[in-house]
């Protein structure tokens, strides 16, 4: 089955980009209607969906964050990626990436172990 | 401040019956499909309910959800020592901008 595993700096400078990757494993990302989809919960806190992206390119971010996302995928890696471009102390949160079933829902079936990202200089 | 408002915290005994409560607006849960999560400490989400009330394969039927209106609701019956999570409902909102939005999570005890 579809497995997830997000791969990153544990640690980013203020005013920094962070940059995550998510690689599926057990399944092309090429194969099927997904959208693969990155999702970040600080600590304590709950859930806040970041975006996500289909494997023909189109995208879709959360309008709080736009300005500093971008999600790109690469098929022949089997692997997509996150950047958040400024980031701040807010940033700091575990991410994660998950597998969407449909453009207009919120049910991801497949989710990555997550990896926790802190930003601090 | 979650798009989606649910309880912080509810609480019940092993055995008995407890809901989530999760409410919206027409642009969310009043016009799309209603997803629920269970998130046991320290792990990733767990899809619980799609499509308000569909069970993905594996999630005993204790497990059910519903929605009217603008609000949708979880519900576990036969509450185990096991279901202490954190819950949270999500859906898409078709504003301007679509895109997901969760609920800022519930927190179960059970006593």
């Amino acid at each position: 089955q579809v497995q997830l595993q997000e791969s990153g700096p544990g640690l980013v400078k203020p005013s920094q980009t962070l940059s995550l990757t998510c690689t599926v494993s057990g399944g092309s990302i090429s194969s099927g209607s997904y959208y693969w989809s990155w999702i970040r919960q600080p600590a304590g806190k709950g859930l806040e969906w970041i975006g996500r992206i289909y494997t023909s390119g189109s995208t879709n971010y959360n309008p709080s964050l736009k300005s500093r996302v971008t999600i790109s995928v690469d098929t022949s890696k089997n692997q997509f990626s996150l950047k958040l471009s400024s980031v701040t102390a807010a940033d700091t949160a575990v991410y994660y990436c998950a597998r969407a079933v449909r453009w207009d829902t919120a049910d991801m079936d497949v989710w990555g172990k997550g990896t926790t990202v802190t930003v601090s200089s | 401040q979650s798009v989606l408002t649910q309880p912080p915290s509810v609480s019940a005994a092993p055995g008995q019956k407890v809901t989530i409560s999760c409410s919206g607006s027409s642009s969310n849960i009043g016009n799309n499909y209603v997803s629920w999560y269970q998130q046991l400490p320290g792990t990733a989400p767990k899809l619980l309910i799609y499509d308000n009330n569909k069970r993905p394969s594996g999630i005993p039927d204790r497990f059910s959800g519903s929605k009217s209106g603008t609000s949708a609701t979880l519900g576990i019956t036969g509450l185990q020592t096991g279901d202490e999570a954190d819950y949270y409902c999500g859906t898409w909102d078709s504003s301007l901008s679509a895109h997901v939005v969760f609920g800022g999570g519930t927190k179960l005890t059970v006593l």
